[in-house]
């Protein structure tokens, strides 16, 4: 598969239990944020962003976190499902619309 | 709506040998960036076009890697003569405007023997 050679971190989660997966951003200038999910075969599907002017931000089941202090990023998942297994990618960029600067990816694995 | 498509899904070819990718974006989609995984590195960007121009190449590894999008509509990438540090998924997301948010294809699965 593509993660072949790719040692990503991994979190495992029980159905029904909340995922925090986190994400540490390199460059403090970067604006814009992003989170991707990646299910074996298929391209990045796109979750959730936030701007560098916010710290919280809200979507379905999902939440993304940002501490530009620490140059932290993370993602919530709620009542997290077997369809959520996948790997996440986290990514950031000097300005929306910028080319994106990604991370290495968590693997979550939820198990039923 | 469909979303961006790339062309071939997989391909094996030899060392020394030319191998052209297609993408094509969503339509209406003036942006168009390629970017690629390959082994046991994280997805990096290699360019963006906006329309037919090339707005940002500064990825793009070195002159063996030509990418073109005559007529602002679909994108090649060309990889010639190919090596085996170029195994790996080639990516290509687009967006419609400016600064709005970039949506992956499926990826071309490039093996390089």
């Amino acid at each position: 598969g593509e993660s072949v050679g790719l040692h990503l971190p991994t979190l495992s989660v029980q159905e029904g239990d909340n995922s925090i997966i986190n994400c540490a951003y390199s460059n403090s200038a970067s604006d814009y944020f992003i989170w991707y999910k990646q299910e074996s075969g298929k391209g990045p599907q796109f979750i959730i962003d936030i701007r560098s002017n916010m710290d919280k931000r809200q979507g379905q089941r999902v939440t993304v976190l940002l501490n530009k202090t620490v140059k932290h990023l993370s993602l919530q998942i709620a009542a997290t499902q077997p369809g959520d297994s996948a790997v996440y990618f986290c990514a950031e960029s000097k300005y929306q619309g910028g080319k994106l600067i990604f991370g290495q990816g968590t693997e979550l694995s939820v198990k039923p | 709506e469909a979303g961006v498509t790339q062309f071939p899904s997989h391909s094996v070819i030899e060392k020394g040998q030319t191998v052209t990718l297609r993408c094509d974006p969503i339509s209406g989609h003036d942006n168009l960036y390629w970017y690629r995984r390959v082994m046991g590195k994280e997805i990096k960007f290699l360019l963006h076009f906006v329309k037919e121009s090339k707005q940002d190449e500064s990825g793009m590894p070195n002159n063996r890697f030509l990418a073109e999008r005559t007529g602002g509509t679909y994108s090649t990438l060309k990889v010639q003569p190919a090596e085996l540090e170029d195994s790996g998924v080639y990516f290509c997301a687009s967006s419609q405007d400016y600064g709005e948010t970039q949506y992956f294809g499926p990826g071309t699965r490039l093996l390089v023997l």
